[in-house]
């Protein structure tokens, strides 16, 4: 059975820093890895999608990448502003069906 | 990216009312839909896979006669939250995916029961 852990579950910085949110699953088979962002009380917006056979995706100040063997995303977020201020949530889809298993997420505040 | 709709965006019900949650997908068709439940401070748990045209899948402990899934179209499905009691109370979100694969999420709609 797919798990997904996410760490850390909070993170607090000061704006301009780099940042990396780490995401982990136990089943290297994968069909995809997608990372969004959650506002409160909102849905999730999209941010990144990284297939099976790919290393990293870049959107922006964004960056994912993916070590399948390891099992290990990561999401790099530079120059951080208040603004990214949200929960991150990483979610795998395996070969086997389409559904989604989400991580924990990591709450991120960004201090002006 | 795609637009997935959701309506309302929160309700308020009596214990043992009937609530719909309609998701639709604005520019694009989504043969699969998916339907999660957010409790405060915790993750996304599906509770269902709405096929359309067909039964929807329901995850292990979902009760199928509690949260009926129509998809009747190929931009709409709706979940209804039948005889509901304030433990139903929660977020829930749809989900369509697009043919490249990126799953898009509609913006939530949360449930109180009162």
């Amino acid at each position: 059975k797919q798990e997904v852990t996410q760490i850390p579950a909070a993170l607090s910085v000061p704006e301009g820093e780099n940042l990396v949110l780490n995401c982990s699953f136990t089943d290297s088979a994968i069909y995809n890895l997608q990372w969004f962002r959650q506002d409160p009380g909102k849905g999730l917006t999209s941010l990144l999608l990284i297939q099976s056979s790919q290393r990293e995706q870049t959107s922006g100040r964004l960056n994912a990448s993916l070590d399948k063997s390891s099992g290990r995303s990561t999401l790099y977020i530079a120059a951080s502003q208040p603004g990214d201020s949200a929960t991150y949530l990483c979610a795998v889809r395996g070969n086997q069906g389409g559904k989604l298993i989400f991580g924990q997420g990591t709450e991120l505040s960004v201090k002006p | 990216g795609a637009v997935v709709s959701q309506h309302p965006s929160w309700v308020i019900c009596k214990s043992g009312t009937s609530v719909k949650i309609e998701c639709r997908s604005l520019d694009f068709q989504a043969t699969t839909m998916f339907w999660y439940r957010q409790f405060p401070k915790q993750s996304l748990m599906l509770m269902a896979t709405s096929n359309e045209g067909s039964k929807a899948t329901y995850e292990q402990g979902v009760e199928k006669d509690k949260f009926l899934i129509n998809h009747a179209s190929l931009t709409l499905s709706t979940l209804t939250v039948t005889s509901a009691h304030p433990e139903d109370s929660s977020f829930y979100i749809c989900s369509a995916r697009v043919p490249g694969g990126e799953l898009f999420f509609g913006e939530g709609s949360r449930l109180t029961v009162l």
